[in-house]
Order: C-alpha cells, then sequence, then structure tokens
C-alpha cells in the first residue's frame, strides 16, 4: 500500500515564526501535492511538483513556499506564519502527471495564534 | 475552468439502507474522476478511481458510476453501516494531476 506520511497531526505556532510542514511518500511518486482546507472554502491547491527540486505555484501560494531536495521528501514552509494560515494541510502524492490515482497523507492541523 | 459539485450536501440515513451520494462536473473532457472518504480531522481515503473510458468501477459495498456526456458521477453504498458516516468528496484532476474537489457529502447513518 501507498503510505503519504505527514510529520505531525497537529501544530501550535506563533505569528511570525517559521514553520516546516513536513510529508514523505514511500512509493516512488513523481508527483507531489500541498493542500489547504477551510470551512465553506474546501480544498485549495497551495504548490506542487513534478521532480526533484522543481515547484510550481497552485491555486493559493502567497505565503508559502516548498522544498523538494528528494524525491520522496516534499515540504511546506510558511516563513512567517499568520492567524490567517489556521489550518488543516494535506500532502498527497501520484505516480504519474496525468491519469493516476492521488494518495493523502493523514493532515496536519496547524493553529497559529 | 472545470467546477465540481456534490448533492446533496447533508445525507441522514438508517443503517442498513442503499444510498447514492451525486457529484456533477461542467467539462466533459475528463481523464478519470476519484472517490475520497475523510473522517473527522483526518487525511483523505482513496475509495475508488473510475477512468474517463470505463463506465462502473466496484470496490465492495462501493460502486462508481460515470455518464461523461452528461457530466454526472454517483457513488452509491449498499447495506449501509454506522462506520461509513463520514464525508465524502468526488475531485477530477487537471492535467499534472491538480485535483479539483467537490465541496463534499456529509454522511451518517444511524444505528
Amino acid at each position: 500500500d501507498v503510505k503519504v506520511t505527514q510529520s505531525s497531526r497537529y501544530l501550535v505556532k506563533r505569528t511570525g515564526e517559521k514553520v516546516f510542514l513536513e510529508c514523505v511518500q514511500d512509493m516512488d511518486h513523481e508527483n507531489m501535492f500541498w493542500y489547504r482546507q477551510d470551512p465553506g472554502l474546501g480544498l485549495r491547491l497551495i504548490y506542487f511538483s513534478y521532480d526533484v527540486k522543481m515547484k510550481e505555484k497552485g491555486d493559493i501560494p502567497e505565503g508559502y513556499s516548498v522544498s523538494r531536495e528528494k524525491k520522496e521528501r516534499f515540504s511546506l514552509i510558511l516563513e512567517s506564519a499568520s492567524t490567517n494560515q489556521t489550518s488543516m494541510y494535506l500532502c498527497a502524492s501520484s505516480l504519474e502527471r496525468v491519469n493516476t490515482e492521488a494518495f493523502f497523507g493523514q493532515g496536519t492541523r496547524l493553529t497559529v495564534v | 475552468k472545470q467546477e465540481v459539485t456534490q448533492i446533496p450536501a447533508a445525507l441522514s440515513v438508517p443503517e442498513g439502507e442503499n444510498l447514492v451520494l451525486n457529484c456533477s462536473f461542467t467539462d466533459s473532457a475528463i481523464y478519470n474522476l476519484q472517490w475520497f472518504r475523510q473522517d473527522p480531522g483526518k487525511g483523505l481515503t482513496s475509495l475508488l478511481l473510475i477512468q474517463s473510458s470505463q463506465r462502473e468501477q466496484t470496490s465492495g459495498r462501493l460502486n462508481a458510476s460515470l455518464d461523461k456526456s452528461s457530466g454526472r458521477s454517483t457513488l452509491y453504498i449498499a447495506a449501509s453501516q454506522p462506520g461509513d458516516s463520514a464525508t465524502y468528496l468526488c475531485a477530477i484532476p487537471q492535467w499534472g494531476n491538480k485535483l479539483v474537489f467537490g465541496a463534499g457529502t456529509i454522511l451518517r447513518v444511524k444505528s
């Protein structure tokens, strides 16, 4: 079975802190994605990556950056956390760029105070 | 731009009922459609992926159908159980496998 693992289930951070959310997948997938999920807004794509050291902006990249130094690991970085970044963050991976199943991690509930 | 709509937003049924969740989409040029389950406070679990060339896909008590021409998919759950209570999401990939999600259907199965 494909496993996508996010480093934390729950995080509480202070406004202005630099925050790292880590995601690791164990199936040699090319593609990795970060989404956030908010009540009433659904799931929205923040960033994605098709290969090591490659990254592309999604629909809501402002205030975020990403890093993909190894194929299995995709990190989401909040450069200076703000309260409006309080959300559920979901990492996903898929084997190829088209027509392949997406697998999600267990989610990280981030609260910025 | 692809838009995905799920109806109903919420559904409450007694245990044992068969039920249907609906997903509609605006652009019929799709690669596939994926159904997910989400338990409260947790991530998404993939249930079924139905390819654009398929009409149906089955896994246990779940059956997903796809009608591209009408822009619709249904998820049929047979003999529902309290453990089926969750939010069900459908999603369609754009190029690059970037998913466009519906808002979900919150299902409650009462024992």
